[in-house]
């Protein structure tokens, strides 16, 4: 039962590098979601999808790109690292089907930004 | 728009005495609501959930949580507070009908003393 898988867990970047997060989920989910959490400020979005090929902005999505080819696969890309991006990030999906809804996450990536 | 608003940081709560973390919330038409807790240094785990009906919800962990539509608030609860229950707590909602990607809160830290 792997559920979701975030990787790389811990990275560390200097300031305009770029990278992709890693996120997989194999309970054939059709949504999924990107979250970044900061101390007092809870879970926020950046991006989520609804399915294969479709994808959205959330609340905080500037600096980053999302994909969505597969199913199985979101992965989020930071395509010019900033300190302002030193952050832990989420990958959830979700069935989203009524009684049996709710988010699954992934382990996190710790990324911090020099 | 979605959101939800946990107004306090932090609970601090004796062991054996019940437990309450507060959650209201603002959507433009019936919510669906969740808990998430998050335990030291792992990922965010699913608590409880309000669709519809009973407005009283039993979930993980013996952890209750009560819907009040005029008051708009969705508190967790639980009658006798364990040490273990220490972690970060997180409500959130979604708009029924809407985006299955809900809106979290800033989170509310409950510390459980022995």
């Amino acid at each position: 039962n792997a559920g979701v898988t975030q990787t790389p867990k811990f990275q560390v970047l200097k300031t305009g590098q770029s990278m992709t997060l890693q996120c997989a989920q194999d309970m054939n989910h059709e949504y999924m979601s990107w979250y970044r959490q900061d101390p007092g400020m809870g879970l926020r979005l950046i991006h989520y999808s609804v399915g294969a090929g479709i994808t959205d902005q959330g609340e905080v999505p500037n600096g980053y790109n999302v994909s969505r080819s597969t199913t199985e696969d979101f992965p989020l890309r930071l395509l010019s690292a900033a300190p302002s991006q030193t952050s832990v990030y989420f990958c959830a999906s979700s069935s989203g089907q009524g009684y049996n809804e709710k988010l699954f996450f992934g382990s996190g990536t710790q990324l911090s930004v020099l | 728009a979605q959101s939800v608003a946990q107004p306090e940081d932090q609970v601090n709560v004796a062991e054996g005495n019940p437990l309450t973390v507060k959650c209201t919330y603002s959507v433009s038409g019936n919510p669906y609501l969740f808990w998430y807790v998050q335990y030291p240094n792992r990922g965010l785990q699913f608590l409880l959930k309000y669709i519809t009906g009973d407005n009283l919800v039993k979930g993980s962990y013996g952890f209750e949580a009560e819907f009040n539509k005029s008051q708009t608030s969705f508190h967790l609860k639980k009658p006798s507070a364990l040490v273990s229950d220490s972690a970060l707590y997180f409500c959130a909602v979604r708009l029924s009908g809407g985006s299955y990607i809900p809106t979290f809160g800033r989170g509310t830290s409950l510390i459980v003393h022995p």
